[in-house]
């Protein structure tokens, strides 16, 4: 069956430190990944979109890697703030060109200062 | 630019009756993606439409559910006959293209069935 999986489990780090963030996929190809972060009762924002053909993506502290041979993609934060402090989404086009976005579950992150 | 815009942001219907769910796009967007999220549980798809057209509907149950976005307003989920399982917060979202491009969330509108 097909499954984009993150970590249930919040994380918690101390400020400073890199939060690095799991999505998992199964039965998927897809031709890109993107990241949001939801904060309590806000709608998602966009962070980040990856395609299949980049390993790696930056912006300012937020960096994002896709492997799909792993069928993985990895989010991390650097220097990571208690602002930083959301859940966080990862979601992906489930045959690349519908435009619907399938959602995993999200990891919550909580950076204590 | 204003942002993505949805109304009302709380909703409150009685069992049987009809709740209607409104969302303005970013300016210069065409594209609308509906979702839907349960306590506790993650973003569900719902309903991809363009303008006039309905793309993709396959997240929508097929009955008392229905999504438009005419040409002139804002697209609009309408849901018929609610029940308490309906209570959810649905979100709307833009983008300027369908595919390979982020979507700009709204700040959704909570639904609550007594």
């Amino acid at each position: 069956s097909q499954k984009i999986e993150q970590n249930s489990e919040a994380l918690n780090i101390q400020e400073g430190k890199t939060a690095t963030l799991t999505c998992n996929y199964t039965n998927y190809s897809p031709a890109y990944l993107q990241w949001y972060r939801q904060d309590p009762g806000r709608g998602p924002v966009f962070l980040l979109l990856i395609r299949e053909n980049e390993k790696e993506k930056r912006k300012e502290r937020l960096k994002v890697t896709f492997d799909t041979t792993l069928k993985q993609s990895l989010f991390h934060i650097t220097a990571s703030q208690p602002a930083d402090s959301a859940t966080y989404l990862c979601a992906l086009d489930p045959s690349g060109n519908t435009g619907k976005l399938i959602f995993g579950q999200g990891t919550t992150l909580q950076v204590k200062p | 630019n204003a942002g993505v815009m949805q109304n009302p942001r709380h909703l409150v219907r009685r069992r049987g009756q009809e709740a209607r769910l409104r969302c303005s796009p970013m300016k210069g967007h065409s594209h609308v993606y509906w979702y839907r999220q349960l306590p506790e549980e993650g973003l569900k798809f719902m309903v991809y439409l363009q303008k006039e057209n309905i793309i993709d509907e396959s997240g929508m149950p097929k009955e008392r559910f229905s999504a438009e976005f005419p040409k002139e307003g804002p697209s609009i989920l309408r849901i018929q006959q609610v029940v308490r399982g309906d209570s959810a917060a649905y979100f709307c979202a833009s983008s300027s293209d369908g595919v390979g491009y982020e979507q700009y969330f709204g700040p959704g509108t909570r639904l609550t069935v007594t």
